[in-house]
This record gives structure tokens, sequence and C-alpha cells, in this order.
């Protein structure tokens, strides 16, 4: 059985970092480009970043370039989303995914909440 | 950056009805890289529909997909209690790689 779960969310203050984690299990996990999919409250589904099976390509929404590191270890079966430079409104849940190339997430964790508030 | 508007935003129906969903892109969208989800409260999204019109792995056939271009449509065939749930579209693109519509909530009437 497909398994993702995400870990590492938190109140932080504004400008604070913040590292999220997804252990994966139940599937090859260094076979699949992996993503990382927000949501705020009560809103709509935001894309933010991808990064390929082997971690050579990787892709960031504008929204979060340069604040925001996406990396995985799939030694441990593992995918991780480094956020600096933190803003209010980076408040959301935080969902893995795994993805089916790039086209689409098939399977996605509970999702981690993080809120930046002072 | 292609948009995707989903209408309506809010569609009243029973159970047992049918229920069709709207989502319509800026720009026309390659079949294969349109998408379906579903997401109950408090719940991560699920897979309902992948290039369009292929069912995900154990959804059931009461839901399909249809479209083309910039207009693809999400038809629940006959509600079940625990569809009444919002549904969301996707695209895959260059930049960003996914966009989503902003989504539908299924209520019951």
């Amino acid at each position: 059985e497909v398994q993702l779960v995400e870990s590492g969310g938190g109140l932080v203050k504004p400008g604070g970092s913040l590292r999220l984690s997804c252990a994966a299990s139940g599937f090859t996990f260094n076979t699949h480009t992996m993503h990382w999919v927000r949501q705020a409250s009560g809103t709509g589904l935001e894309w933010v970043s991808s990064i390929s099976s082997t971690g050579r390509y990787i892709n960031y929404a504008d929204s979060v370039k340069g604040r925001f590191t996406i990396s995985r270890d799939n030694a441990q079966s593992s995918l991780f989303l480094h956020m600096n430079s933190l803003r209010a409104d980076d408040t959301a849940v935080y969902y893995c995914a795994r993805g089916v190339g790039e086209l689409r997430g098939d399977y996605w964790g509970q999702g981690t909440l993080v809120a930046v508030s002072s | 950056e292609i948009v995707l508007t989903q209408s309506p935003g809010t569609l009243s129906l029973s159970p047992g009805e049918v229920a069709t969903l709207s989502c319509r892109a800026s720009q026309s969208v390659s079949s294969s890289h349109l998408a379906w989800y579903q997401q109950s409260p408090g719940q991560a999204p699920r897979l309902l529909i992948y290039g369009t019109s292929s069912r995900a792995t154990g959804i059931p056939d009461r839901f399909s997909g249809s479209g083309s271009g910039t207009d693809f449509t999400l038809t629940i065939s006959r509600l079940e209690p625990e569809d009444f749930v919002v549904y969301y579209c996707q695209q895959y693109g260059s930049s960003p790689l996914w966009t989503f519509g902003q989504g539908t909530k299924v209520e019951i009437k």
C-alpha cells in the first residue's frame, strides 16, 4: 500500500525557517517524481515544487522560488522541503504527492500544517 | 500561465441526480494533461480522472470525464452521499508545472 506521511509543520515567525519531510513507503520511491502542493485554509490547491526521481530536475512556483528548496533522499525514501524567509501567505497545509512523472499526483499524503505568524 | 476556471462554484443537487462540473482553460490544454481530483473535508485530494477521461485506480464508473481543447467536464452519473464534496481540475504545464481550478463544491440540496 502506498503511504506518504508528512511531518515538520508548525508555528513559525515571519522570516523564519522550517523543514518539511515526507516519508514514503509501499512503492519504489526512486522511480517517481515527487511534488509538494499547498492549500491555505478554505482555499484551493497551489503547486509548490517538484523533483525528478534522481533529483536532477527541479521546478518551483514563482511564489516560493529563491526561498524554498526541495530535495530527496532515495536511500531513505524521503522527500524534503526546506522553507526559508517564511511569510504569512505561506501559511497552509502542505501535501506531498507521488507524481506520475510531471503530469499529476496519484497518491497524496495527509498533509502537515505550516502557520506563519508573529 | 494557463488559468483554469471551474463552474459552477457550488452545485446543489440531490442523491441520485447527475452532476455536471465544468473546467475551462484560458488556452488549449492537451487532453493527456488534464486531471480531476476529489477532496473531502480535512482529507487530501484523491485522483479521480486523468488524461481527461481515464478513471484512476478504484474509482467507480459513475465518475466520467470528457472534453478537449479548452473545455472539460466531470460527470457524476448518480450522486452517492459520499460524493458531496469538492472537486478540482488540474492541468500540467511548463510554468507553473501544475495549475488547479478554484474548485466546485457539490452540496446536498
